[in-house]
């Protein structure tokens, strides 16, 4: 069974940092692309950064890029995004989503619950 | 704004036919792209249901029903989501996906009302 679970989330200042980790199990990890979807409450999904396979393609939504670096770890079967210079705009429900074989596949069967992050002084 | 446009609401009966659009902008031709199409329930993630390029390339999610299908109306420049006897269970928001300009975007979303 496929399992995406998000962590890291929580309440932080205007301006700190915070990263989210995804572990992932129930399929083989270094197979796909991973990615970073956020919802705020009440609104539209929001695509925030993908990475590919190997790490070897990467990309940014504007809103995020500059700020947010997307990363992974084979080896430990995790997905993780440091994000900086958070801002009022940043918080969301933030999904951690299973992408497709080919970095530029948009099947994205598996998605996480979600971890929550609060930007408020 | 996203940069593709979905009306924000849509309602029908049960048993009856949904249509649901994702326009793109007139820079871009609906014809040269993947559309992907997410429905999400309130509380929940978002489920992949199928993907539409042509009647030829096309794919549906694993478990979704054949009652979901996709098009393309290029006089439009739009996808579409059919959705054909709908059923109480298909209220529910539904996205539209494309790839662009080395980022994936998402439509605005549409809340579908099932009377």
């Amino acid at each position: 069974e496929v399992q995406l679970v998000e962590s890291g989330g929580g309440l932080v200042q205007p301006g700190r940092s915070l990263r989210l980790s995804c572990a992932a199990s129930g399929f083989t990890f270094d197979d796909y692309a991973m990615h970073w979807v956020r919802q705020a409450p009440g609104k539209g999904l929001e695509w925030v950064s993908g990475i590919n396979w190997n790490s070897g393609n990467i990309a940014y939504a504007d809103s995020v890029k500059g700020r947010f670096t997307i990363s992974r770890d084979n080896a430990k079967n995790s997905l993780y995004l440091q994000m900086n210079s958070l801002r009022a705009e940043d918080m969301a429900l933030y999904y951690c989503v299973k992408g497709g074989s080919s970095w530029y596949g948009g099947v994205w069967d598996f998605w996480g619950q979600g971890t929550l992050v609060t930007v408020s002084s | 704004q996203p940069v593709l446009t979905q009306p924000p609401s849509s309602s029908a009966s049960p048993g009856e036919s949904a249509r649901l659009t994702c326009t793109l902008p007139s820079a871009i031709n609906v014809g040269n792209y993947n559309i992907y199409w997410y429905q999400q329930k309130p509380g929940s993630p978002p489920r992949y249901l199928l993907y539409y390029y042509s009647d030829s390339d096309k794919g549906q999610g694993s478990g979704v029903p054949s009652r979901f299908s996709g098009s393309k109306d290029a006089s439009a420049n739009t996808g579409t989501l059919l959705i054909s006897g709908l059923q109480s269970e298909d209220e529910a928001d539904y996205y539209c996906m494309i790839w662009r300009s080395h980022a994936w975007v998402f439509g605005g979303g549409t809340k579908l009302t099932v009377l």
